[in-house]
């Protein structure tokens, strides 16, 4: 019964590095997100995909990538990392079919760009 | 544009106090209203909201929505040290993408 399983917990990257934050879930939900978190601020939505094969952006996406081939898993990429990525980064799944709206998140991935 | 507005942003009370946190929202497509706990780690879900005047419930925790004023409130009573957490409240908007915009989140502290 594990949910949203985020890897890694933490990353220290270096300006221009690139990276691929992992995440799966298990419980066969069609939509997954994924949110990003600055100190004292909301989450904010940086993609979201409605099932596989089917991504979009949010709000704020430049900078970022993602792909959706299964309905377990959507990788964030960062390509070229800047300071501005620093942050708490959260995977998150749902089941609107299901009526429900609610997310499953997962655990986070503290990110540091330096 | 949608937004969704929290206050206060902080709030320190002692044991055994009652608060109560306000969420305000514009949400194009309203659906739902949710409130979530953040602890150390991940939000974990306390309520969706989507119906006018009707109450949940959970323990010492208690929410209501308001669809014509477009606001929330979330209720603890008698709250214990293991209520500090950011609050976030969130609304669901537009179509069915389920996609939630959050506000910047209430941040209790209970003392001893």
């Amino acid at each position: 019964n594990a949910g949203v399983t985020q890897t890694p917990k933490f990353r220290i990257l270096k300006i221009g590095q690139s990276m691929t934050l992992q995440c799966t879930q298990d419980m066969n939900h069609n939509y997954m997100y994924w949110y990003r978190q600055d100190p004292g601020m909301g989450l904010k939505l940086i993609y979201y995909s409605v099932g596989a094969g089917i991504t979009d952006k949010g709000e704020v996406p430049n900078g970022y990538n993602v792909s959706r081939s299964t309905t377990e898993d959507f990788p964030l990429r960062l390509e070229l990392a800047a300071p501005s990525q620093t942050s708490v980064y959260f995977c998150a799944s749902s089941s609107p079919g299901l009526g429900y709206y609610g997310y499953t998140f997962g655990s986070g991935t503290r990110l540091t760009v330096v | 544009e949608d937004k969704v507005v929290q206050s206060p942003l902080s709030l320190v009370v002692h044991e055994g106090d009652t608060v109560t946190l306000n969420c305000s929202y514009e949400v194009t497509n309203f659906r739902s209203l949710l409130w979530y706990k953040q602890e150390k780690k991940a939000p974990t879900f306390l309520f969706m909201l989507t119906s006018s005047g009707i109450e949940k419930k959970s323990g010492r925790l208690s929410s209501i929505l308001d669809k014509k004023e477009l606001f929330s409130i979330l209720n603890i009573t008698a709250t214990q040290t293991g209520d500090s957490a950011v609050y976030l409240c969130a609304g669901n908007y537009g179509g069915s993408q389920g996609n939630l915009i959050f506000g910047k989140g209430t941040k209790l502290s209970v003392k001893p």
